[in-house]
């Protein structure tokens, strides 16, 4: 099973709401990451957890807060958001690996963002 | 600072019409994932090639690692319009702590 799993899949909310993302993933990965993807673009990287611990933090405004409750589940918290914040957003997990090795990551089917 | 170029960026061709696309870097990577995505949806990964020269084929795809570990290719044949999406390749970092490279993606439409 390679399957990750993540809701809601659309997402409408105000400037003024505070709501959250949720992934969930039960293949033994021990590394989950957040991207933001635009429309015809790469996915860019948000937040990496190793380990359940915060890794790799790509400058993202504080208005996203991630959270690893678990080893299964990645969180994403959102407050205050503004209209350039719409996109789709993407969870990803992957085997964690030591060094010369190759890793994979498999990715949910994302939550589509709108702020208004 | 690692970077990866795809061409093209867009390409619109006939069912059954064959189609290369391309990932290129100035950097070795220890590995190239290519990954296909569709509107709405999530990238779905495809193939991961390690070994410089390594060729893998899924049915019609047909996916090449350069020698140098510096490049790769996707051949499609007898495209079909359930080929239609954005492909993307990205490199892999050494560890899970490293960032995963993404090229800029081919956006590739199949007209039946």
């Amino acid at each position: 099973d390679t399957e990750v799993t993540q809701t809601p899949k659309h997402l409408v909310m105000g400037m003024t709401n505070k709501k959250s993302l949720k992934c969930e993933q039960h293949m033994g990965h021990r590394a989950m990451y957040w991207y933001k993807q635009k429309a015809k673009k790469p996915p860019e990287l948000m937040f990496v957890y190793s380990y359940e611990k915060l890794s790799i933090n790509e400058s993202v405004p504080s208005r996203f807060s991630p959270e690893c409750p678990n080893s299964s589940l990645l969180n994403l918290h959102l407050h205050a958001l503004q209209p350039e914040d719409s996109a789709l957003y993407l969870c990803a997990s992957s085997l964690f690996r030591g060094g010369g090795t190759p890793y994979e990551q498999y990715f949910g089917p994302g939550t589509r963002l709108t702020v208004t | 600072t690692q970077l990866l170029e795809q061409s093209p960026q867009f390409l619109s061709i006939q069912e059954g019409e064959n189609l290369t696309v391309y990932c290129n870097s100035s950097s070795v990577f220890s590995s190239l994932q290519w990954y296909r995505q569709e509107p709405g949806e999530g990238p779905v990964l495809l193939v991961t090639v390690v070994t410089g020269g390594e060729v893998k084929k899924l049915k019609r795809l047909t996916f090449q690692f350069g020698d140098a570990r510096k490049d790769s290719s996707l051949h499609i044949t007898a495209a079909q319009p359930g080929d239609t999406g954005l492909y993307l390749c990205a490199g892999g970092g050494k560890t899970s702590y490293d960032k995963v490279i993404f090229g800029p993606g081919t956006s590739l439409s199949v007209i039946p």
